[in-house]
C-alpha cells in the first residue's frame, strides 16, 4: 500500500506568477484536503474534495482552486501569488466516513514566493 | 480566536518527566483527532477519540476526551527524546477540518 505522495517537493515562484502543486492520494481514499501550514502554525484547511467534487472550503480566496481526478489523485493551483502564500502546502487523504475522516499527510510541498 | 486552542505552546523537557499538554474549545464536537508532525514531514494521526470521556491509550500516550466533548488531554509518561515533535490536535465540523496551533515538544536526553 503506497502512502501519500507529493510533488514537486520545494518551488520558487515569483509574485503574481502562477503554480500547481500535485497530490497522490493513499490507494482506496476517495477524499483529498489541502492545507497551508505557515512556519510555527498548525495547518490551515483550504478546501476538502470528495469524488471529484469540492465539498468544503476554507477562508481562502478563489485564487486558490483545485482538481480531483477519477484515479483520486489531486491539484492545488494558486493564481497571482503573494509573498503571503510562501508556507508548507500539505494535502491529505482519507476515506470518507459520516463521523469523522482519519487523514494520511504527504510529507508537503514548501513554496516560497519571492 | 481560534477554533482549538493548544497549551502550552512549547514545552522542554528532560527524557524520563511527564508532561500533558491541552486542547480546548468552547464548541462541542462529534469526534477529536491528534496528531504529531516533525520538522519536514507532515502531521501522523495518532488517535481520534469519539465518546465524553474516553480514554485511549497508545503505548506511553494517554489520550483523553473530555466528558462534554469540548476538550481533550495528551499525557506522555516517561518522555524520550523519539517524542520531540509539534503535537496538533484537529476536529472535521460542517465538512471543515480545523487544527490547533500545535504544542511544540522538546525532549532533552
Amino acid at each position: 500500500e503506497t502512502g501519500v505522495t507529493q510533488s514537486p517537493t520545494h518551488l520558487i515562484k515569483t509574485r503574481g506568477q502562477q503554480v500547481t502543486l500535485r497530490c497522490s492520494s493513499q490507494s482506496g481514499h476517495n477524499t483529498v484536503s489541502w492545507y497551508q501550514q505557515a512556519l510555527g502554525q498548525g495547518p490551515q484547511f483550504i478546501f476538502q474534495y470528495y469524488r471529484e467534487e469540492e465539498n468544503g472550503r476554507g477562508n481562502f480566496p478563489p485564487r486558490f482552486s483545485g482538481l480531483q481526478f477519477p484515479n483520486y489523485s489531486s491539484e492545488l493551483n494558486v493564481n497571482a501569488l503573494e509573498l503571503d502564500d510562501s508556507a508548507l502546502y500539505l494535502c491529505a487523504s482519507s476515506l470518507m466516513r459520516e463521523l469523522y475522516n482519519e487523514q494520511f499527510f504527504g510529507p508537503g510541498t514548501r513554496l516560497t514566493v519571492l | 480566536t481560534q477554533l482549538l486552542e493548544q497549551s502550552p505552546q512549547f514545552l522542554s523537557i528532560q527524557e524520563g518527566e511527564n508532561l500533558t499538554v491541552y486542547c480546548n474549545s468552547s464548541s462541542v464536537f462529534s469526534s477529536l483527532q491528534w496528531y504529531r508532525q516533525e520538522p519536514g514531514e507532515g502531521p501522523v494521526l495518532l488517535v481520534t477519540v469519539v465518546t465524553g470521556g474516553e480514554v485511549k491509550k497508545l503505548k506511553r500516550l494517554t489520550f483523553q476526551f473530555g466528558d462534554a466533548r469540548k476538550d481533550s488531554s495528551l499525557h506522555i509518561t516517561a518522555a524520550q527524546t523519539g517524542d520531540t515533535g509539534l503535537y496538533l490536535c484537529a476536529v472535521y465540523n460542517f465538512n471543515k477540518f480545523y487544527f490547533g496551533s500545535g504544542t511544540k515538544l522538546n525532549v532533552k536526553p
